[in-house]
C-alpha cells in the first residue's frame, strides 16, 4: 500500500500570506494526486486533480505542482474562507489513500 | 454539474443490517469508477472500496474486506454501501465520492448504539 504522508500537521499563516502545504508518497504515483479542502461539518471538496488541474469554481489562489512522489498545494494570498484541513489524496495505485491531514489555522 | 446525493441519517443497534446509496447525476455514472470513503468522529478520511458501475468489478481496501459490501445498480444511477451486522466502531460518516475526479455526496452519518 502506498502511504501518504503530510507536512506540516499544523500550519499557522496570517491572512494574506502564502501557505505551502506538502505531501509525500512512498512511491511513484505519477500525476495521480488530489487535495481536497475540509471544513468542519461539511462534505470534502475537491480542490485539485491530476497534480495541478484546479476543479470548476476553483479560485486561482490556489495551485498544485509536483508528481512522482513529492506534491504541494500552495495559496497564494490567503483568504479568512481558507483556513481550514486539507488532505491529500493518490488515485494511482489501489487501494487508494490519504494523507493524514494538515490543518491550516490563523496566525 | 456533476452531484452525488446519498440518503439520509440512520441510527442502528448493534447486529443490523444497513443499506445506503448513492444517486450520481450529471456524468456517465457506468463508465466511471465511484467509491466510499470513511470519515469516523474527529478523525481523517479512509477509502473503503470502488465500484466500476459498468461491470460490477469492485475493490476493497484490506481494512475492509469482508466487512461492507459494495454495489451498484447502473439502470438507476446508484451505489449502494451495505452492512450485515453493524458494530458500534461502524459509526461515522459516509461519503461517496468519485476517485480524482469532482463529485462528492455531502454524506451520511451512521450510528450504531444500543
Amino acid at each position: 500500500e502506498i502511504v501518504m504522508t503530510q507536512s506540516p500537521a499544523t500550519l499557522s499563516v496570517s491572512p494574506g500570506e502564502r501557505a505551502t502545504l506538502s505531501c509525500r508518497a512512498s512511491q511513484s504515483v505519477s500525476s495521480n494526486l488530489a487535495w481536497y479542502q475540509q471544513k468542519p461539518g461539511q462534505a470534502p471538496r475537491l480542490l485539485i486533480y491530476g497534480a495541478s488541474t484546479r476543479a470548476t469554481g476553483i479560485p486561482a489562489r490556489f495551485s498544485g505542482s509536483g508528481s512522482g512522489t513529492e506534491f504541494t498545494l500552495t495559496i497564494s494570498s490567503l483568504q479568512s474562507e481558507d483556513f481550514a484541513v486539507y488532505y491529500c489524496q493518490q488515485y494511482n495505485n489501489w487501494p487508494y489513500s490519504f494523507g493524514q491531514g494538515t490543518k491550516l489555522e490563523i496566525k | 454539474e456533476v452531484q452525488l446525493v446519498q440518503s439520509g441519517a440512520e441510527v442502528k443497534k448493534p447486529g443490523e443490517s444497513l443499506k445506503i446509496s448513492c444517486k450520481g447525476s450529471g456524468y456517465s455514472f457506468s463508465s466511471n469508477w465511484i467509491g466510499w470513503v470513511r470519515q469516523m468522529p474527529g478523525k481523517g478520511l479512509e477509502w473503503m472500496g470502488t465500484i466500476y458501475p459498468g461491470d460490477s468489478e469492485t475493490r476493497y481496501s484490506p481494512s475492509f474486506q469482508g466487512q461492507v459490501t459494495i454495489s451498484a445498480d447502473k439502470s438507476i444511477s446508484t451505489a449502494y454501501l451495505q452492512w450485515s451486522s453493524l458494530k458500534a466502531s461502524d459509526s461515522a460518516m459516509y461519503y461517496c465520492a468519485r476517485p480524482g475526479a469532482p463529485g462528492w455526496g455531502q454524506g451520511t452519518l451512521v450510528t450504531v448504539s444500543s
